[in-house]
């Protein structure tokens, strides 16, 4: 909801192309996930983290908890990766909030 | 490999029935949690839990009941369910502990009628 906001909504990619996705957070968060959900609606965690930079493959995702935001980066996009970008966010109390998603298709 | 299976996979269910979905993890983590997720919002947290016999609002916990009576089983009732309560339902587990990554089943499609 509004303690976590993600942004763009939605995004369109050509095949090959880079790309970042944002989360902005109103609520005090020591850690952060990011999830996709695929087409038929299965979440898979990405990356978990606390304050710094994480990179798999071709994501690459950064929390600055001083400024309240987390970045996801994509690199090279395929057509695998479409589907909702989900963060969470997690204070001291172990049950992390959502955001509303950013939806992505890449294009061949 | 973590495991954390929900049924049932779909219901549809009368105004004013009870409704229970159920959760169970293989993953022997303590902490449990219950999302339900509609179109513009996301994952909304309804109910956790820390461990057996603990159960915490979230959110949305109004109209719902949770139940944790073992490490593995965590469920979700409607005791009277709403045409408002129709979303799909993610039950999800995670360590509690530094490193709380979240594991998600495959999600419950509820429609109340």
């Amino acid at each position: 909801g509004d303690q976590v906001k993600q942004s763009p909504s939605a995004l369109s990619l050509q095949e090959g192309t880079n790309s970042a996705l944002r989360c902005n957070f109103s609520i005090a968060t020591t850690t952060v996930q990011w999830f996709l959900q695929n087409p038929r609606g299965s979440l898979m965690n990405l990356f978990y983290l606390v304050p710094g930079t994480k990179e798999n493959g071709r994501l690459k995702s950064t929390f600055n908890s001083k400024e309240s935001y987390s970045t996801l980066h994509i690199r090279d996009a395929q057509l695998e990766d479409s589907g909702t970008y989900f963060c969470a966010a997690d204070g001291n109390n172990n049950a992390p909030r959502f955001g509303a998603g950013t939806k992505l298709t890449v294009k061949p | 490999e973590a495991a954390v299976t929900q049924s049932p996979r779909n219901k549809v269910a009368v105004t004013g029935g009870k409704v229970t979905l159920s959760c169970n993890q293989t993953n022997n983590h303590n902490n449990m949690y219950w999302y339900r997720q509609d179109t513009g919002h996301g994952l909304r947290l309804i109910h956790y839990s820390y461990g057996a016999g603990s159960t915490e609002k979230g959110d949305i916990p109004d109209g719902y009941k949770a139940s944790r009576p073992s490490q593995e089983n965590f469920s979700l009732i409607l005791e009277l369910a709403t045409p408002s309560q129709t979303s799909v339902y993610f039950c999800a587990s995670g360590t509690g502990d530094s490193g709380n990554t979240l594991y998600f089943g495959e999600g419950s499609r509820l429609i109340v009628v």
